[in-house]
């Protein structure tokens, strides 16, 4: 399974924009990308996943580039809600497969 | 729908007892799946069932670890006994056959050995 890279922390301040980028250079060609979020005393919580291109959804949007090496994870006019730790994991979508969790990219949101 | 149900939230127990976690998945999901966090460290994958059969296992440490999925239903992850290297945080996937777009993880439970 494809290894990710992603920042260990980040800091922002309530209505800006936060994009978070992985790196995922050895990803396979039947790899998602798929990002969870999960809060203090929570279990990760899938968030979007994609697998080429732009893919938006209510939370977040997910940028992949043509190579796929990388991805970034774009939370539109984050809230102190939005402080929480953020996975990237790259893996095939389909059930059964073991996802492997690196450190997170930790964000604090501040006022 | 009801989402992933763990219990206890929280465990503290002694060196050489036994703990019992449980974990109600999402009704229909065939597949449920056990993670865990101990300090300090990622959040490692132990074991898949599908249904009541198990698998993969691979992510099991050892032999004091044993998953249960009885009725293939709700399941069970027995710790006998316990070390305090096993202290950390205990979570439940599941998800449904096929292709998915994600796993709903329950809450863990926190497992504390003393």
């Amino acid at each position: 399974l494809a290894k990710t890279t992603q920042p260990i922390s980040m800091d922002s301040y309530e209505g800006q924009e936060v994009n978070i980028t992985c790196s995922h250079n050895n990803i396979a060609t039947n790899d998602y990308i798929t990002w969870y979020q999960q809060f203090p005393s929570q279990g990760p919580r899938f968030i979007i996943q994609g697998y080429k291109t732009k893919v938006t959804n209510e939370v977040a949007s997910l940028f992949i580039p043509a190579d796929r090496k990388s991805s970034t994870l774009s939370l539109p006019r984050v809230s102190l809600s939005d402080t929480a730790v953020y996975y990237c994991l790259v893996a095939f979508n389909q059930a059964g497969t073991a996802l492997i969790f690196g450190k997170g990219t930790t964000l604090s949101v501040s006022s | 729908e009801a989402g992933v149900t763990q219990f206890p939230s929280h465990s503290v127990i002694e060196k050489g007892q036994t703990v019992t976690l449980r974990c109600d998945p999402i009704s229909g999901h065939d597949n449920l799946y056990w993670y865990r966090r101990v300090m300090g460290k990622e959040i490692k994958f132990l074991l898949h069932f599908v249904k009541e059969s198990k698998q993969d296992e691979s992510g099991m440490p050892n032999n004091r670890f044993l998953a249960e999925r009885t009725g293939g239903t709700y399941s069970t992850l027995k710790v006998q006994p316990a070390e305090l290297e096993d202290s950390g945080v205990y979570f439940c996937a599941s998800s449904q056959t096929g292709y998915y777009y994600g796993y709903t993880f329950g809450s863990g439970t926190r497992l504390t050995v003393v």
